[in-house]
């Protein structure tokens, strides 16, 4: 059972550059969240999803893109990155009905 | 919205000091109040947890009570040690919602 994990771990791209970053947890979770971390701010929402095929936009969805075509699998996208997308990106997870939830380790991206 | 507000940091302690970080919230309803902790290069744990007021969560020897007349969970340790140095997050979720909402973080670093 290895909960939450993320790849990659570590990430440098240059302005204009796409990526995708791949959360998987194998709890059979309903729920997935993508968060970004930056100093003094906390985490944000960027995007999360419900279920399976669903998805909705958080606090802070711009320049960003996600697919959940699979339960266990929660894609994150950036068509064309921007510096200001340099960030610790965190993937979580939650049971419907449950109210806490489960974190993967982050994906360090720089964008130059 | 909802909101939460924790002291800024950083904080700095000796071993075996008493530790407190003041967590407020701004919510309607009767949200579940968590303290979740971030170790260097990792992503969050959940640290404890309350659902309803005047509900103490504990573990590792911390402690928080949720006070609604105060809307406040701080965050307490009578002694900590070099291993409690980490970025303490309060955050809240409201019970019909899907989304945490995080405070800034507050780091703390223990010295031996």
């Amino acid at each position: 059972n290895a909960g939450v994990t993320q790849t990659p771990k570590f990430r440098v791209l240059k302005t204009g550059q796409s990526m995708t970053l791949l959360c998987a947890q194998d709890m059979n979770h309903e729920y997935m969240y993508w968060y970004r971390q930056d100093p003094g701010m906390g985490l944000r929402l960027i995007h999360y999803s419900v279920g399976e095929g669903t998805t909705a936009k958080g606090e802070v969805p711009d320049g960003y893109n996600v697919s959940r075509l699979k339960k266990q699998n929660f894609l994150l996208g950036l068509e064309s990155a921007a510096p200001s997308q340099t960030s610790v990106y965190f993937c979580a997870s939650r049971r419907q009905g449950a109210d806490t939830q489960y974190f993967g380790p982050g994906t360090r991206l720089t964008v130059l | 919205g909802d909101s939460v507000t924790q002291m800024e940091g950083p904080v700095t302690l000796s071993e075996e000091a008493f530790l407190t970080i003041n967590c407020t919230y701004t919510a309607t309803g009767y949200p579940s109040l968590f303290w979740y902790v971030q170790y260097p290069g990792e992503g969050l744990q959940l640290l404890l947890k309350a659902t309803k007021a005047d509900d103490k969560g504990s573990n590792k020897g911390f402690e928080a009570t949720y006070r609604k007349e105060t809307t406040s969970f701080h965050l307490e340790k009578g002694s900590v040690q070099v291993s409690d140095s980490a970025v303490y997050f309060c955050a809240l979720i409201r019970s019909n919602d899907y989304k945490l909402s995080f405070g800034a973080g507050t780091t703390v670093t223990v010295r031996a």
